[in-house]
C-alpha cells in the first residue's frame, strides 16, 4: 500500500522554467493538499481540493496552479519558476466520509525543488 | 503572522526520561489539534490528535494535553526512546475549515 506518492523527489530548475509536480494517493481520499516547507517555518498550505474537479487557494497560492482531474491525482504547477519557490513541497490527503470531521492528513515524502 | 508557535527549536532528553514538547496558538477558532513526527527525507507522519472538547488524549507512550484557556498544548512522551528522535510539528485546524496551520517544529534528540 503506497499511500501518498510524490514525483519527482528532486528537481533543479532555472528561473522562468515551468514544471508540474505530481501527487497520487491510493486511499480513495476526497481531500488533497499541497504544502511547502521552508527553513525555520512550518508547512504552509498552497492549494487544496475537496474533490475531483475542485480546487481552492490556501495560505500561499501565488505563483502556483493546481488541477484535480482525477480523484487520485493532484497536480501542482509552476508556470514561471522563481528563486523564492525553492522549497520542499509536500502533498497530503485525508478522508472525508462519515465521521471524518477529525481525520488526520497523510503526507507524501516530499519533492525538493531548487531554482 | 504565525498562528501556531513552537518556541523551542530543539530539545535533548535522556533515554527513558520524559520528553515534553510545547505548542501555543493564537486563533480561538481552532478546535482540532494534531502532532506530527518527521524524520529526515520523509513526510510528516501523524502521531496523535485532540479535539477541543477534551483536555487530554493518550495513545501508548504519547499523551497530548490541551489547555484552552491558555491556548496551549503539549505532547508528553514517556519513556523516551532513541527512535523518537525526530522533528515534531504541532498543527491546528479551525472548525469547518480544511486547512491545517503548522508550527515551526521542535527537533527532539533522545540520547541513549
Amino acid at each position: 500500500n503506497a499511500g501518498v506518492t510524490q514525483t519527482p523527489k528532486f528537481r533543479v530548475l532555472k528561473t522562468g522554467q515551468s514544471m508540474t509536480l505530481l501527487c497520487a494517493q491510493d486511499m480513495n481520499h476526497e481531500y488533497m493538499y499541497w504544502y511547502r516547507q521552508d527553513p525555520g517555518m512550518g508547512l504552509r498550505l498552497i492549494h487544496y481540493s475537496v474533490g475531483e474537479g475542485t480546487t481552492a487557494k490556501g495560505e500561499v497560492p501565488d505563483g502556483y496552479n493546481v488541477s484535480r482531474l482525477k480523484k487520485q491525482n493532484f497536480l501542482l504547477g509552476l508556470e514561471s519558476a522563481a528563486p523564492s519557490q525553492t522549497s520542499v513541497y509536500f502533498c497530503a490527503s485525508s478522508y472525508s466520509g462519515q465521521g471524518s470531521a477529525n481525520q488526520p492528513q497523510h503526507f507524501g515524502d516530499g519533492t525538493r525543488l531548487s531554482i | 503572522d504565525q498562528q501556531v508557535k513552537q518556541n523551542s527549536p530543539s530539545l535533548s532528553v535522556q533515554e527513558g526520561r520524559i520528553s515534553i514538547l510545547n505548542c501555543d496558538y493564537t486563533n480561538s477558532m481552532f478546535d482540532y489539534f494534531l502532532w506530527y513526527k518527521k524524520y529526515p527525507a520523509e513526510g510528516p507522519t501523524f502521531l496523535i490528535s485532540i479535539s477541543s472538547i477534551k483536555d487530554k488524549n493518550e495513545d501508548g507512550r504519547f499523551t497530548v494535553f490541551l489547555n484552552k484557556s491558555a491556548k496551549h498544548l503539549s505532547l508528553h512522551i514517556v519513556p523516551s526512546q532513541p527512535g523518537d528522535s525526530a522533528v515534531y510539528f504541532c498543527a491546528a485546524r479551525a472548525s469547518g475549515a480544511n486547512n491545517l496551520f503548522f508550527g515551526t517544529g521542535t527537533r527532539l534528540t533522545v540520547i541513549p
